[in-house]
C-alpha cells in the first residue's frame, strides 16, 4: 500500500491567490516526520517545511503552512499569495523513525502552475 | 544552511563505459546518504542507502553490481554506473541527512546521465 498519496497530479492557481496541495499518509509508527519539498524545472530539490508527529501546532514557514490533521493522516501544504516562481513540482514525504531506518517515502508529486 | 554538492551536473557517455557521480556534504557530516533515480515528471525512486564505512543497502530490484556505491567518509558518497546502457539514462540525485527523524533531507542538484 502506498504510504504517501498525493491525489492531484496537476494544479493551477492564479498569481497572488492561495493554493492547497493535498497529502495523505499511512504509518503505524508513533514517531515520524512529514516534509514538503519543491522541485523546479531545473531539478534541484528544495526543503520547504516540516511537521513532526508530536507537534500540536501546524508548521509555518513564511508563505508556506502545513495543515496537519493527525487523525485523518493528512498533511496538506498551503501556499499563500502565490508567485510565478512557485511553479514547480511539489513532493510530500514521510520519514519514519521506528520501522524504516530513517528512509523517506515520497508521494508521486503535484505539478503546480501559477498563472499570471 | 546545509549544502550538498553533486558532480557532475550532466554527463554523456557511450554505451559500455562507466560513469562516477560524486555527492559531498560541504558543511556537515552526513550520517546517511541516499541515492535516487528520477524519470521525467515522476517521483524519486530510492536506489540505495549509504552509511559511512559500511556496505550500501540496495532497494529491491536495484542491481548492486551495476550501481556501485562507495561511502568513503562522512562527507563523500559516490555512485558508479558500470557498463552503462541507454536504459540507464536518467536523472540521479543524492541526498544527505544527519540527526533524527525531524531532520530534512539535503539534496544535491542532481546529475543528468545520457548514455548513447
Amino acid at each position: 500500500a502506498q504510504k504517501i498519496t498525493q491525489t492531484q497530479p496537476g494544479m493551477f492557481v492564479q498569481e497572488k491567490e492561495a493554493v492547497t496541495l493535498d497529502c495523505t499518509y499511512d504509518t503505524s509508527d508513533q514517531s515520524y516526520g512529514l516534509f514538503w519539498y519543491k522541485q523546479p524545472s531545473s531539478g534541484e530539490m528544495i526543503f520547504l517545511i516540516y511537521q513532526g508527529s508530536y507537534d500540536e501546532q501546524n508548521a509555518t514557514e513564511g508563505r508556506y503552512s502545513l495543515n496537519f490533521q493527525k487523525a485523518r493522516k493528512s498533511a496538506n501544504l498551503v501556499i499563500s499569495a502565490s508567485q510565478l516562481g512557485d511553479s514547480a513540482m511539489y513532493f510530500c514525504a514521510m520519514r519514519e523513525w521506528d520501522t524504516n531506518a530513517g528512509k523517506s517515502t515520497f508521494g508521486d508529486g503535484t505539478t503546480l502552475t501559477v498563472k499570471p | 544552511g546545509a549544502v550538498v554538492s553533486q558532480h557532475p551536473s550532466w554527463v554523456i557517455c557511450k554505451s559500455g563505459t562507466s560513469v562516477k557521480i560524486e555527492c559531498r556534504s560541504l558543511d556537515f557530516q552526513a550520517t546517511t546518504m541516499f541515492w535516487y533515480r528520477q524519470f521525467p515528471k515522476q517521483s524519486l525512486m530510492l536506489m540505495a542507502t549509504s552509511n559511512e564505512g559500511s556496505k550500501a543497502t540496495y532497494e529491491q530490484g536495484v542491481e548492486k553490481d551495476k550501481f556501485l556505491i562507495n561511502h568513503a567518509s562522512l562527507t563523500l558518497s559516490t555512485l558508479t554506473v558500470t557498463s552503462a546502457h541507454p536504459e540507464d539514462s536518467s536523472f540521479y540525485i543524492c541526498s544527505a541527512v544527519w540527526g533524527a527523524y525531524n531532520s530534512p533531507l539535503h539534496f544535491g542538484n542532481g546529475t543528468r546521465l545520457t548514455v548513447t
